[in-house]
């Protein structure tokens, strides 16, 4: 079965520190990736995606991520965060086969001034 | 109102209550979800919906039941629901082409207790 794996469930550091959140998935076959951003009280919504071409993907507010093939990797790093950052964020994998999208666990990250 | 709707917000039921959650989608999208989103586990998808169809079910128990009446709505009515079943359920929509993905919106969710 597909499974997708965030490898930190907790983050925690100041404003101006860099950030790299880790996701592995283990589905073998053609994948699009996602980030998707929680931020307190609301929605889910999209950070970036990855469907093809150069791996290294620019999102909103300064994210990037690496889709490292090889790895089943899709890294989201920010450079320098904000405390308005402060979120939880979630890896996703679809397989177009049940059009069916496979959330991570979640990396709750909290940004101190 | 745009986007994606969820009604109610917070509910809390009793175990033998039964109760709907109401999703309302604005986008003219032909794909709709629910999700669970319980402490400490990654999203589960629960159904999917596409051109009000029920595409998939994603071993959910019994005492959870879905409708879709159009492209716009979807429910989900609950009945004889334990503890373990509170949680936020999210409702999301996308414009689904075959086999090609297509951003999934989701709504605020309705964080649902069980007593």
């Amino acid at each position: 079965a597909q499974s997708v794996s965030q490898h930190n469930h907790h983050v925690i550091l100041s404003e101006a520190a860099s950030l790299e959140l880790g996701c592995n998935y283990s589905y073998g076959g053609t994948v699009n990736l996602f980030w998707y951003v929680q931020y307190p009280g609301q929605h889910l919504q999209l950070l970036l995606k990855y469907f093809s071409g150069d791996p290294l993907v620019k999102g909103i507010k300064g994210f990037e991520a690496e889709f490292i093939k090889s790895k089943f990797s899709f890294n989201l790093r920010k450079p320098s965060v904000q405390w308005s950052d402060t979120a939880e964020y979630f890896c996703a994998v679809y397989k177009a086969a049940g059009n069916k999208l496979t959330f991570g666990g979640g990396t709750r990250v909290l940004v101190k001034p | 109102e745009t986007g994606v709707t969820q009604t109610p917000r917070h509910l809390v039921m009793g175990m033998t209550n039964k109760k709907s959650l109401k999703c309302e989608q604005h986008l003219g999208h032909n794909a709709m979800y629910w999700y669970k989103q319980s402490a400490k586990k990654p999203l589960e998808l629960m159904f999917v919906y596409s051109l009000e169809e029920r595409v998939e079910n994603n071993s959910v128990p019994s005492r959870f039941s879905p409708e879709c009446p159009n492209s716009s709505h979807l429910f989900l009515h609950l009945h004889t629901l334990q503890p373990e079943d509170s949680a936020l359920y999210l409702c999301a929509s996308s414009q689904e082409h075959r086999g090609r993905y297509n951003e999934q919106f989701f709504g605020p969710g309705t964080r649902l207790t069980v007593l």
